[in-house]
């Protein structure tokens, strides 16, 4: 089945202590990228990655960081998170430039 | 100015009848547009992309583009309580790969 698996769906950690979101396609896509969503401001992007190795900053990238070492993987990392990025994250990808696979989503709290 | 803006609502419309969602852009270089639906705590689905202005029609919906207003609609045709959503307009923005996401429109089609 085709499909963008994120792991974990849900997660509640302390603020500083890094974590690691992971996100993986078996399509093949080229195109991947991180969302969050939070109430009354939508879906934002964080990062995207067009192809192994090439990654680009969305609207929101600020304490996170990204990596895409093989095709079919990209994590989102939060080196020290805060409170702030309590949110619902998102990872979607797909072959071209229309996003149409999206993860189920992972809930995130930073206490 | 939001890059890409929505009327948040709630809409409401009665069953069967013709829900039209709007949303504005301000980036006039961005040429993709993309309308999702999300059901509350889901992931969003791609519901229709639209490159050039004009209709573009697929069963009950239709996206309209304007480029010259710089704005995006769809009218859902026959709506049905199950069409009840949030409805997300997006658009490729800053020139490059970044997708930037409308805060979205909660539609309600009532009984």
């Amino acid at each position: 089945e085709a499909q963008v698996t994120q792991n974990p769906r849900y997660l509640i950690t302390v603020t500083g202590k890094k974590l690691t979101v992971t996100c993986s396609q078996n399509m093949n896509h080229e195109y991947m990228s991180w969302y969050r969503q939070d109430p009354g401001l939508g879906l934002r992007q964080i990062y995207y990655s067009m192809n192994v190795e090439v990654t680009d900053k969305g609207d929101v990238p600020e304490g996170y960081k990204v990596s895409r070492k093989e095709k079919r993987n990209f994590p989102l990392i939060l080196e020290s998170p805060s409170p702030n990025q309590t949110s619902l994250y998102f990872c979607a990808s797909s072959p071209n430039l229309v996003i149409a696979f999206f993860g189920q989503g992972t809930r995130l709290t930073v206490v | 100015q939001k890059e890409v803006e929505q009327n948040s609502g709630p809409l409401s419309v009665p069953e069967g009848a013709i829900a039209s969602l709007n949303c504005t852009y301000s980036d006039r270089g961005s040429q993709s547009f993309f309308w999702y639906r999300q059901y509350s705590g889901k992931s969003p689905e791609l519901i229709m992309f639209i490159y050039s202005n004009g209709d573009k029609e697929d069963g009950r919906f239709t996206a309209q583009l304007n480029k010259a207003s710089q704005y995006v609609s769809l009218l859902i045709r026959d709506s049905q309580p199950s069409d009840s959503a949030t409805y997300l307009c997006a658009a490729f923005t800053g020139g490059g790969n970044k997708l930037t996401f409308g805060t979205g429109t909660q539609l309600k089609v009532e009984l």
